[in-house]
């Protein structure tokens, strides 16, 4: 593809819903980073993946937040019994590199949670 | 603990020239970045410096020095375009990039 992908591009959930976000990297990239941005503020990292191997899910706030990228291309993070703090903008980098050197953002899914 | 800070906003007018500082206290370095993000939009990639000096990128020139935990993104003349926020990033050995609350430049006529 063109560039990286995101959907949905906007998802409002009732407080305790499930939600699930996806990300298409650019093909061939082996570098996805999974970032959230909160309104004013920069992007913060989530976790990170190299292919199918999740190396670093350090910035993940709780053991709510799981992602996955089980074949190395697509990924998805899900957010379970979703709060209001996690409303924010959720965003996905992928690098061709390993460790990612310059990395390109999807569009970002906005999340907002009632 | 990990630092960066940028000012918050800035204002000039079209045609001028402005310098968005950054500095850094992070645990590890691997290089710094500049992204430009219009509201409601992906970052973008400006630039990148890993080593001390001044790179230049047509208007857009940014500046690093390691020793002093400091960069700086030089955009010259202004266009109304520019109005955006513009993030600093510093690259961790792992690959993650730990960004700044971002610099909203305001352009005006």
């Amino acid at each position: 593809g063109a560039g990286v992908s995101q959907s949905p591009r906007y998802k409002v959930a009732k407080r305790g819903q499930d939600v699930a976000l996806r990300c298409d990297p650019i093909s061939g990239h082996v570098s996805l980073f999974w970032y959230q941005q909160a309104l004013g503020q920069g992007p913060e990292f989530l976790t990170y993946f190299q292919n199918e191997a999740q190396l670093d899910k350090s910035g993940l706030p709780s053991d709510r937040f799981f992602a996955e990228r089980p074949e190395g291309s697509v990924s998805t993070l899900k957010i379970q019994r979703t709060q209001q703090e996690d409303s924010a903008v959720y965003l996905c980098a992928s690098s061709f590199q390993p460790g990612g050197s310059e990395q390109f953002f999807g569009p970002g899914t906005r999340l907002t949670v009632l | 603990g990990q630092n960066i800070d940028q000012p918050t906003e800035m204002t000039a007018t079209e045609g001028a020239i402005v310098q968005i500082n950054c500095t850094y206290q992070t645990s590890g370095f691997n290089g710094l970045f500049w992204y430009q993000q219009h509201a409601g939009e992906a970052p973008t990639f400006l630039s990148y410096n890993v080593l001390d000096g001044l790179e230049e990128k047509g208007r857009f020139s940014s500046f690093l020095s390691r020793s002093k935990g400091y960069s700086y993104l030089l955009l010259k003349e202004l266009q109304m375009k520019d109005s955006a926020s513009y993030l600093c990033a510093v690259r961790a050995p792992q690959g993650k990039l730990q960004f700044g609350a971002g610099t909203q430049v305001v352009v005006t006529p």
